[in-house]
């Protein structure tokens, strides 16, 4: 079992739908989890962080966490097409603080207009 | 604010040279990590150092590659003797503190090719 599982799609979804990210992680010591988004040949660029159960909203992303069930998603409401990209899922796993981060293989993401 | 600065940021290497690749953090962090993202895969952890000390080399391969960060300048990453293997994407990210919750910022990259 991969440590840090996201569905590597294309995620295909019309301009101004909500584009819903999923990721499961194996670790339950897990304490910090992060969105990244990488365009093509560009490097990642954080778009969320999140350390607590529930939902944390910032502008059209919102992130959602579930510790019991090891799950955290990322919503993007009203997408645009500049959001095409691959969405990463970062995960700290283990219990030390090396604050090394495990990722997902990433989503990529198509918003159509 | 400069964010983190990576050179080169393309690199051709013949099999068997060796390629040194320089990271400098952002400014005001002391926390440097690298990764490889070799293609069509997902970002691999590689070294994790504080000035003149390596934390974690937990994702390094155990021959020819090696990492530093000295008490001045950059954090360089060598591989030696490169092999068609080695072509992949090195990103470098640095944090201003150490901790699982510490956002680590990402420099552009280094691209290096082996021909």
């Amino acid at each position: 079992q991969k440590e840090v599982e996201q569905n590597s799609g294309p995620l295909s979804v019309p301009e101004g739908a909500i584009a819903s990210l999923n990721c499961t992680y194996s670790d339950r010591g897990s304490q910090s989890f992060f969105w990244y988004r990488q365009y093509s040949g560009k490097s990642p660029e954080l778009i969320m962080s999140i350390y607590s159960n529930g939902d944390k909203e910032d502008g059209r992303f919102t992130a959602q966490l579930n510790k019991a069930s090891q799950y955290v998603s990322l919503l993007i409401r009203d997408s645009q097409p500049s959001d095409s990209a691959t969405y990463l899922c970062a995960v700290n796993v283990g219990s030390g603080n090396t604050g090394k981060l495990i990722f997902g293989q990433g989503t990529t993401l198509q918003v159509k207009p | 604010n400069a964010g983190v600065m990576q050179n080169p940021r393309h690199l051709v290497r013949r099999r068997g040279q060796e390629a040194r690749l320089r990271c400098s953090p952002m400014k005001g962090h002391s926390h440097v990590y690298w990764y490889r993202q070799l293609p069509e895969e997902g970002l691999k952890f590689m070294v994790y150092l504080q000035k003149e000390n390596i934390i974690d080399e937990s994702g390094m391969p155990k021959e020819r590659f090696s990492a530093e960060f000295p008490k001045e300048g950059p954090s360089i990453l060598r591989i030696q003797q490169v092999v068609r293997g080695d072509s992949a994407a090195y990103f470098c990210a640095s944090s201003p503190t150490q901790g699982a919750g510490e956002t680590q910022y990402f420099g552009p990259g280094t691209r290096l090719l082996v021909l």
